[in-house]
């Protein structure tokens, strides 16, 4: 199973972009490469995936590098409500191509005023 | 569209008492999980349904039971509480194994004395 690793805090100021990097260096081809949030108390929320392409919402853009042994998630104008733990998940295939979510302990972010 | 509806919020149990944690889903989601959640640590999936009638063991599934009669319900049952199962516990569900992200509820606490 592919892991992750993130760093374990990171600061931002507000109304500037902040960049979470992720590790996962033994993924597998078929593996995405999934973001979520967890602002205190609250249930953890999707934010991005990707496979192999960067991708961009309405929330943030996921850039994948081309090897796919790293990504960055890109908040472009990060908010005090952006404060929020950060995980980067590889999904894990299972028995009979289902797969669950594995979450490690991610990155605390704190966006500043 | 409730999304996912967890009950209760909070509980307190006695050591040995049993009960069940309830998980509503109203987005036709085949798949749905249970993790839990203690202080300073991330997510460990406890049991996760790939559809009704289908279950299976994450990570942590000791003292717990599933089951999944129906497409919308997927509730967690403690047999015999233990202070070890004090925790924060969430039940996310998913459209599909891989290309979806999945929805968390908002976590029931529970303590036990």
């Amino acid at each position: 199973d592919a892991k992750t690793t993130q760093p374990p805090s990171m600061d931002c100021a507000e109304g500037r972009a902040a960049n979470l990097p992720c590790n996962h260096s033994t993924i597998s081809g078929n593996e995405y490469v999934y973001w979520y949030r967890q602002i205190h108390s609250q249930g953890p929320q999707y934010i991005i995936h990707g496979l192999k392409n960067n991708e961009t919402n309405e929330m943030a853009s996921l850039i994948i590098t081309e090897d796919r042994k790293s990504s960055t998630l890109i908040l472009p104008h990060a908010t005090l409500r952006d404060t929020a733990v950060y995980y980067c998940i590889v999904r894990v295939p299972v028995d009979s191509g289902y797969s669950t979510l594995t979450f490690g302990k991610g990155t605390m972010l704190l966006v500043s005023p | 569209n409730a999304g996912v509806t967890q009950t209760p919020k909070f509980q307190v149990l006695k050591t040995g008492q049993s009960m069940t944690l309830q998980c509503a889903q109203d987005m036709n989601h085949e798949y749905m999980s249970w993790y839990r959640q203690d202080p300073g640590m991330g997510l460990r999936l406890i049991h996760y349904s790939v559809g009704a009638g289908i279950t299976d063991q994450g990570e942590v599934p000791n003292g717990y039971n599933v089951s999944r009669s129906t497409t919308e319900d997927f509730p967690l049952r403690l047999l015999s509480a233990a202070p070890s199962q004090t925790s924060v516990y969430f039940c996310a569900s998913s459209y599909s194994a891989v290309s979806y992200g999945y929805t968390f509820g908002s976590g029931t606490r529970l303590t036990v004395v």
